[in-house]
């Protein structure tokens, strides 16, 4: 039951480029919507969320963009930095359930 | 900055044993969750707790999980007779009340049942 999906395992850009990286979900409930980084042997790290009255939220070098009517959602990262390397996935909500729904993850790699 | 604590990073134990998963949430934080992460699959939700009582659980969560917040600073993940299949990394979270919607991770407990 893939209700939160990530289509690309790996995505690779240049130093200085925007990274795109995105997801798609199904269940029409949810409304709440995070991204968070994880380096190996670490936990995942709280980026950026979108509540699903937005449609964009920024905060700094990431930018999130929510098209409700597409069920889908995209991570904008610019510019992109070689210590953006990491795998980041997105996960989604019910509002009043704290239980996120993590997609499978994308990999991404900035290359100096 | 304030930040998750878990401990131990790694646990070995043998089928059939109890482990205890430990974990600091950061301090004014009163809502706590944890997730697990099999090896090449995604983070799955395991159960959240909130006033000493869970608030929701998976299906994951069944009767060999058990969570508890015996003092005030630690939350515990207990699993009674561990199955080859509890291998995995187990992230503890928590988040504020204000701002439940933000859970903060820990870096993960990486359970290896043999």
């Amino acid at each position: 039951d893939q209700q939160v999906k990530q289509n690309s395992p790996s995505l690779s850009v240049q130093e200085g480029r925007i990274s795109i990286l995105n997801c798609d979900y199904t269940n029409s409930m949810f409304d709440y919507f995070l991204w968070y980084k994880k380096y190996p042997a670490e936990g995942p790290t709280f980026l950026i969320s979108i509540s699903s009255i937005k449609d964009k939220n920024e905060d700094g070098r990431f930018t999130v963009f929510l098209n409700k009517s597409a069920k889908h959602l995209s991570l904008h990262i610019v510019p992109s930095q070689p210590g953006d390397s990491a795998v980041y996935f997105c996960a989604a909500s019910v509002t009043g359930t704290y239980k996120y729904i993590f997609g499978t993850g994308t990999r991404l790699k900035v290359l100096a | 900055e304030p930040e998750v604590t878990q401990t131990p990073s790694h646990q070995v134990t043998q089928m059939g044993q109890e482990v205890i998963l430990r974990c600091v949430p950061i301090s004014n934080h009163l809502y706590f969750y944890w997730y697990r992460q099999i090896l090449g699959q995604k983070v799955e939700f395991l159960v959240s707790f909130y006033n000493n009582e869970i608030s929701e659980k998976s299906e994951i969560f069944d009767d060999q999980f058990s969570v508890e917040r015996p003092d005030g600073s630690n939350f515990t993940l207990k699993i009674r007779s561990t199955k080859l299949e509890d291998s995995a990394m187990y992230f503890c979270a928590s988040s504020r009340l204000a701002n439940l919607e933000t859970q903060y991770f820990g870096p993960g407990t990486r359970l290896l049942v043999l």
